[in-house]
């Protein structure tokens, strides 16, 4: 079954550290996402990307964040400058867009810690 | 701004009973209501989606109902096992490109 993979599975980094977030979304898929679940707390809404271009995006995505799809596979979620509250785990995922905002397929998530 | 409350930070069902968790929201108007699974440490899974104009929806043990007027979601585990025993998180989504996300209900299925 096609699943969403996302790499490192663990980032430790120092702060004011840059990091790149990876994900693969699956193949035939047209929305992509970033979401972040800091511990004990609920999944949070970063961006969504759709046609090459962010579609949406909340008040947690600031100029410290940005995304790319570098090419035809990834899909990357880059920190400029991570602090400490950056810690959480982020997920990527994706949906197929048959019915626009739905079914969205998580991978298992990246867990970043800013020390 | 949009709210999404779940009821009950915890729930605990014997096994065999129906599992009743509630989702509440406000200052928003979904075109569809969506709920996944979340196990410790993993990504949430998708489970069951239900459209605006739709009352009710079934999977397998699964059942979803939706109350727009309310602005209210109910979703059913029959027959409950312990595996079933997870965090369980509503989800809203408009016609704008995000999903968001209620904070979740953990399920405990007692043997």
């Amino acid at each position: 079954e096609p699943e969403v993979t996302q790499t490192p599975s663990h980032q430790v980094t120092q702060m004011g550290q840059e990091v790149i977030l990876r994900c693969v979304p699956i193949s035939n898929h047209l929305y992509f996402y970033w979401y972040r679940q800091i511990l004990g707390q609920k999944v949070e809404f970063l961006v969504s990307f759709y046609n090459n271009e962010i579609s949406e995006k909340s008040e947690i995505f600031d100029d410290q964040f940005s995304v790319e799809r570098p090419d035809g596979s990834n899909f990357t979620l880059k920190i400029r400058s991570t602090k400490l509250e950056d810690s959480a785990m982020y997920f990527c995922a994706s949906g197929s867009g048959e019915y626009l905002n739905t079914e969205a397929f998580f991978g298992q998530g990246t867990r970043l810690t800013v020390v | 701004s949009q709210k999404i409350e779940q009821n009950s930070e915890a729930l605990n069902i014997q096994e065999g009973k129906t599992a009743t968790l509630t989702c509440n929201y406000t200052n928003y108007s979904p075109a569809y209501l969506q709920w996944y699974r979340q196990d410790p440490g993993r990504g949430p899974v998708f489970l069951l989606l239900i459209r605006e104009n739709e009352k009710e929806k079934r999977k397998e043990r699964l059942k979803v109902t939706f109350d727009t007027t309310l602005k209210q979601s109910l979703f059913h585990i029959t027959a409950s096992q312990p595996a079933d025993s997870a965090t369980y998180l509503c989800a809203l989504s408009g016609r704008d490109d995000k999903i968001i996300f209620g904070k979740g209900t953990r399920l405990h299925i007692l043997p």
